[in-house]
């Protein structure tokens, strides 16, 4: 059973282009939440999605950044018109369990490391 | 709002040593709590889990004990290793949330010398 997929692994963007991170979840798992990891820091949670749905996405940054879980293939991260401050490690987890039913233990991938020029 | 909060780094040690990392929280409800540990160039690995006042998680020599009534879950280990070196996260999921997600001390770097 492959764990979280993310990537790419390394992701080199020009101010203003656009950054576009996937992530596939572990087999069975519907519940997928994206963090930042600005350096030196811990992670930070962004949003949390289920299958076509944004669940909450109350760590998202108002503008430039959206995220999406079709029901086919991965989750994508999107940023619009990259910034310098975007420059950040980008995690994916998976859950396979149902928020509010007791553990949430999930299971993180290896991350995407966004450097913006 | 739901907060975690641990000691800073960075941790050094020598090989065998015994290791506390200190995390306390701030939460609602009862939430469960993790460590979790983030070796260089890696992503987050789950390394212990304690769901309820009292539990105990244990991995790879690794404890921390769920007390509530200090709010805390602090790391220990009684003889650390060189390839203990990674940086350690404690983490809080409220069982009252309804999304699951998790909050993030910001990580404390162990560094363990031969």
């Amino acid at each position: 059973n492959a764990g979280v997929m993310q990537n790419p692994r390394h992701l080199v963007r020009r101010r203003g282009q656009e950054a576009r991170l996937r992530c596939s979840p572990m087999k069975g798992h519907s519940h997928v939440y994206w963090y930042r990891q600005l350096p030196e820091e811990g992670l930070k949670f962004m949003v949390y999605l289920q299958k076509e749905n944004i669940i909450d996405e109350s760590g998202m940054p108002k503008e430039r950044f959206s995220a999406e879980f079709p029901k086919e293939g991965p989750s994508i991260l999107r940023i619009q018109q990259v910034v310098r401050g975007d420059s950040a490690a980008y995690f994916c987890a998976s859950s396979p369990l149902q928020p509010g039913q007791g553990i949430t233990e999930a299971f993180f991938g290896q991350g995407t490391r966004l450097t913006v020029v | 709002g739901n907060s975690v909060t641990q000691m800073e780094g960075p941790v050094t040690l020598s090989e065998e040593a015994f290791l506390t990392i200190n995390c306390t929280y701030t939460a609602t409800g009862y939430p469960s709590l993790f460590w979790y540990v983030q070796y260089p160039g890696e992503g987050l690995q789950l390394l212990l889990k304690a769901t309820k006042a009292d539990d105990k998680g244990s991995n790879k020599g690794f404890e921390a004990t769920y007390r509530k009534e200090t709010t805390s879950f602090h790391l220990e280990k009684g003889s650390v290793q060189v390839s203990d070196s990674a940086v350690y996260f404690c983490a809080l999921s409220g069982s009252s949330s309804n999304t699951g997600k998790l909050i993030f001390g910001q990580g404390t770097t162990l560094q363990v010398k031969p």
